[in-house]
């Protein structure tokens, strides 16, 4: 069974700037969150989405969102991108429920300049 | 608020064994997470402890005490590929969050 994909894997893009990351879950998993892992902060949840709702947040501003599709393939977005969004974004996917095993993918390198 | 501390970075020698603690300060325990992450890598999962006791999977044992909110991560015969950070997270009440500790960082040497 394929793991977690995301693509891209490694971006740069200047302040002001939006971007798109893509994550495509384990064949079967309905569950897929988001992570963004910096050296100062480690590892903190954004988002959490499960058949196409969100359900639940991390404390990030609005400028980061997300969606995911029906078949449970999720995006996410940062806005205004500033010089402290520069990070390792990690998706991961879960069967559903709470506690369930989440497996990460590879993740995508972000750079802001 | 929520509170996971483990060490920075332990070091030990190939074939010793390491015990890695993580204490945490959380409402709505529900279970714990143990991962590894190779530097440049994703986390890969180890174990998952909801109710106390140990759990063997090879050469990694994990112990979960949640009255204490203490948890351990056992690395025995260490290899020289051991090396890597640590993760201890924790899941919060009926939600897919995972709460990091900053992890720890182990260093095998020959």
């Amino acid at each position: 069974k394929a793991g977690v994909t995301q693509t891209p894997r490694y971006l740069i893009k200047t302040r002001g700037q939006q971007v798109t990351l893509s994550c495509s879950p384990i064949s079967g998993h309905r569950s897929v969150s988001w992570y963004q892992q910096t050296p100062g902060q480690g590892l903190q949840f954004l988002f959490e989405y499960f058949s196409e709702t969100q359900r639940n947040k991390g404390n990030f501003p609005g400028r980061f969102s997300g969606r995911q599709f029906s078949n449970s393939r999720s995006e996410m977005n940062v806005s205004t991108l500033e010089l402290g969004d520069s990070a390792l974004y990690l998706c991961a996917s879960s069967l559903a429920a709470s506690g369930d095993t989440q497996y990460f993918g590879p993740g995508t390198r972000l750079t802001v300049l | 608020g929520q509170n996971i501390d483990q060490p920075t970075e332990m070091t030990a020698t190939e074939g010793a064994i390491v015990q890695i603690n993580c204490t945490y300060q959380t409402s709505g325990f529900n279970g714990l997470f143990w991962y590894q992450q190779h530097a440049g890598e994703a986390p890969t999962f180890l174990s998952y402890n909801v109710l106390d006791g140990l759990e063997e999977k090879g050469r990694f044992s994990s112990f979960l005490s949640r009255s204490k909110g203490y948890s351990y991560l056992l690395l025995k015969e260490l290899q020289m590929k051991d090396s890597a950070s640590y993760l201890c997270a924790v899941t919060l009440g009926g939600f897919q969050k995972l709460v990091f500790g900053t992890g720890t960082r182990l260093l095998v040497s020959p």
